[in-house]
């Protein structure tokens, strides 16, 4: 069965130093992937998104990569901030005819300053 | 205002009690979205609609309903709920075409007691 996978142990990283999110999938053969954003008690926000044709994505100081031959998403937030805690989820897209994103679990980034 | 509003924010009803959670979007979007976050398991789709007259049974349709009254309006129901039914609820749009992202809602916390 199709399956997403995200570090369920939360990241604890010192402010300034850069965190790395990983989404693992198997099972499936997404066009597209995206990250988003979770606060406590409200609804993702969307930061990236990334085709399958596509290496690496930048964002101010977010970079997604898409590796499809290891089936894996990196995210990366540079200079992290205490700001910048939060869960983060990935999500992905098959193409063509009923498009559906689909969740991974999310990892919880805490920043410290 | 928000782009998706959904109501009630939290809810407490009673075991096998009938409950209708409203969504409501203004970006005009045709693709509405039902999904339920439990810790540790993400996001999973309950339900989705691309127009009026076209619903699709997510992951996890069983115990719950849906309407789409018209393009800005998706409803979830649980007929009768039930304790493991509770969670918290997002409503999500995205534009029709393309890999848009998706905009969620704040969220209703449903506790069923």
């Amino acid at each position: 069965s199709q399956k997403i996978e995200q570090n369920s142990e939360a990241l604890n990283i010192q402010e300034g130093k850069t965190a790395t999110l990983t989404c693992n999938y198997t099972n499936y053969s997404p066009a597209y992937l995206q990250w988003y954003r979770q606060d406590p008690g409200r609804g993702p926000v969307f930061l990236l998104l990334i085709r399958e044709n596509e290496k690496e994505k930048r964002k101010e100081r977010l970079k997604v990569t898409f590796d499809t031959t290891l089936k894996q998403s990196l995210f990366h937030i540079t200079a992290s901030q205490p700001a910048d805690s939060a869960t983060y989820l990935c999500a992905l897209e098959s193409s063509g005819g009923y498009n559906k994103l689909i969740f991974g679990a999310g990892t919880r980034l805490a920043v410290h300053p | 205002d928000a782009d998706v509003t959904q109501t009630p924010r939290n809810r407490i009803t009673k075991t096998g009690k009938r409950i209708m959670l409203e969504c409501s979007q203004t970006k005009g979007h045709d693709r509405m979205y039902w999904y339920r976050q439990d810790p540790g398991l993400g996001l999973r789709l309950i339900y989705y609609s691309f127009d009026v007259k076209d619903i699709n049974k997510g992951e996890i349709s069983d115990g719950y309903s849906v309407s789409r009254q018209a393009q800005a309006k998706f409803s979830l129901s649980l007929e009768s709920a039930i304790p493991n039914q509770t969670a918290l609820y997002f409503c999500a749009t995205r534009a029709g075409v393309g890999n848009t992202e998706a905009f969620f809602g704040q969220g209703t916390r449903l506790t069923v007691v």
